[in-house]
């Protein structure tokens, strides 16, 4: 089993929608908690950043992280075309040189 | 450009090749890391340096990979003997040593093709 899960999609949605990607991890150790969008043939640019649990909102992005359940959000209000992308989930233990744990990613597409 | 720089960007290479990866950090970014990605995967941990020291290495990593950042600068990510199973996006990430929010700046990735 993984350390990190996350549904690899992909998923569709029309403009507008709101979208709920997630991912559920297993080691406890983990307190950092990141979401990054990569465009296809780029590399992975940070997009959201969460300390412990907790919400953090920031423009139309909201992350959610639930250490008791083990399970992080990503909530992407008033979607649009420029969003779709994959949506990779990443998290790291206190200390280890910033190593960090990814998911699968999830492909979103945002249709006109 | 001051960001994350990788070279070659795309390399293919028949089985039994030698290949050689580049990456250049943003200056004064002390922390380099190498990750690999397979399609439809997220990146994968390989190894990473403070500085020229490599700190820590992947079970991924075999005896055919090796990783080299000479004077804490640019760092070399050297394939031998490769194989088909090597085919793979290998992204470059740096990260000023001293960040509380873990984030890694990444390059644009360095995609192998071994035929």
């Amino acid at each position: 089993q993984k350390e990190v899960e996350q549904d690899p999609g992909p998923l569709s949605v029309p403009e507008g929608a709101i979208v709920s990607l997630n991912c559920t991890y297993s080691n406890s150790a983990f307190q950092y908690f990141m979401w990054y969008r990569q465009y296809s043939r780029k590399g992975p640019e940070l997009l959201m950043y969460t300390y412990s649990s907790g919400n953090k909102e920031d423009g139309r992005f909201t992350a959610q992280v639930d250490k008791s359940s083990k399970y992080i959000s990503l909530f992407i209000r008033d979607s649009q075309p420029s969003d779709s992308a994959t949506y990779l989930c990443a998290m790291r233990a206190t200390g280890g040189g910033n190593k960090l744990t990814f998911g699968t990613g999830t492909q979103l597409k945002v249709e006109l | 450009d001051t960001g994350v720089s990788q070279n070659p960007r795309h390399k293919i290479t028949k089985r039994g090749q030698n290949v050689t990866f580049r990456c250049d950090p943003i200056s004064e970014h002390n922390r380099l890391y190498w990750y690999r990605q397979t399609l439809g995967q997220g990146p994968e941990f390989l190894t990473y340096f403070q500085n020229e020291a490599q700190l820590e290495k992947s079970r991924l990593l075999s005896d055919r990979f090796s990783a080299e950042r000479p004077k804490g600068s640019f760092s070399t990510l050297e394939i031998q003997r490769t194989e088909q199973g090597d085919s793979a996006m290998y992204l470059c990430a740096s990260s000023p040593g001293t960040a509380n929010t873990g984030e890694l700046f990444f390059g644009e990735g360095s995609r192998l093709t071994v035929l």
